[in-house]
């Protein structure tokens, strides 16, 4: 059981460039999301998604992209770099149902990406 | 904005209770308080979680007061291992969980 899992661990881009950042989690959570984390500064969330072929905008989306075409999967696209994406990336799945119900959240390690 | 204020930092002894106090007077009805914490980059561990009721479980302990505007993770004998910055986080099932700078703990010999 390897929960939540990344890659790559590590990415140096040049502005202008794309990439995709992985994320697969083998817990059959419904909920994936991606955040990213600069120096000194807590997680921001950039995508989330309920379920396959539902995706919806957190805080801070531009410049992302983001598809669910399975419940094991959720790609975080990066369609042209920018030095301002330099930062941690993390993804984190949970179990989750419509209705109330805590969201607890188990986070994969982290892709550090840097954009020169 | 974050919902929670945290204080930037504090000490604790080693072996002694770590009491950490996180304000959420902005709280709705149907939101949990959630407390994770982030050792060096690793991505963040979750601790603990409570609605209306104090919880505990092996890692720590969660007080909410009664009217849920604040709270207290405490980590009732704290370690080395336990230095890192601890997380306090309001959110409804939806799951858009929205991180603070949190508070940094450091745990003196």
């Amino acid at each position: 059981n390897a929960g939540v899992t990344q890659t790559p661990k590590f990415q140096v881009l040049k502005t202008g460039q794309s990439m995709t950042l992985q994320c697969a989690q083998d817990m059959n959570h419904e909920y994936m999301s991606w955040y990213r984390q600069d120096p000194g500064m807590g997680l921001r969330l950039i995508h989330y998604s309920v379920g396959a072929g539902i995706t919806d905008q957190g805080e801070v989306p531009n410049g992302y992209n983001v598809s669910r075409s399975t419940t094991e999967d959720f790609p975080l696209r990066l369609l042209s770099a920018a030095p301002s994406q330099t930062s941690v990336y993390f993804c984190a799945s949970s179990k989750w149902t419509a209705g109330p119900g805590a969201n607890v959240l188990t986070f994969g390690a982290g892709s550090r990406l840097t954009v020169l | 904005d974050a919902k929670t204020t945290q204080p930037p930092s504090m000490d604790c002894a080693e072996g002694r209770a770590a009491n950490l106090p996180c304000n959420h007077s902005t709280i709705s009805g149907n939101e949990y308080v959630y407390w994770y914490r982030q050792i060096h980059s690793q991505g963040p561990q979750y601790i603990i979680h409570g609605l209306k009721n104090n919880e505990t479980n092996e890692m720590a302990s969660l007080i909410i007061t009664e009217d849920r505007k604040s709270s207290t993770l405490i980590l009732p004998h704290a370690t080395l291992r336990d230095t890192a910055v601890y997380y306090c986080i309001v959110g409804d099932s939806w799951g858009k969980l929205q991180f603070g700078a949190g508070t940094q703990v450091v745990v003196t010999p």
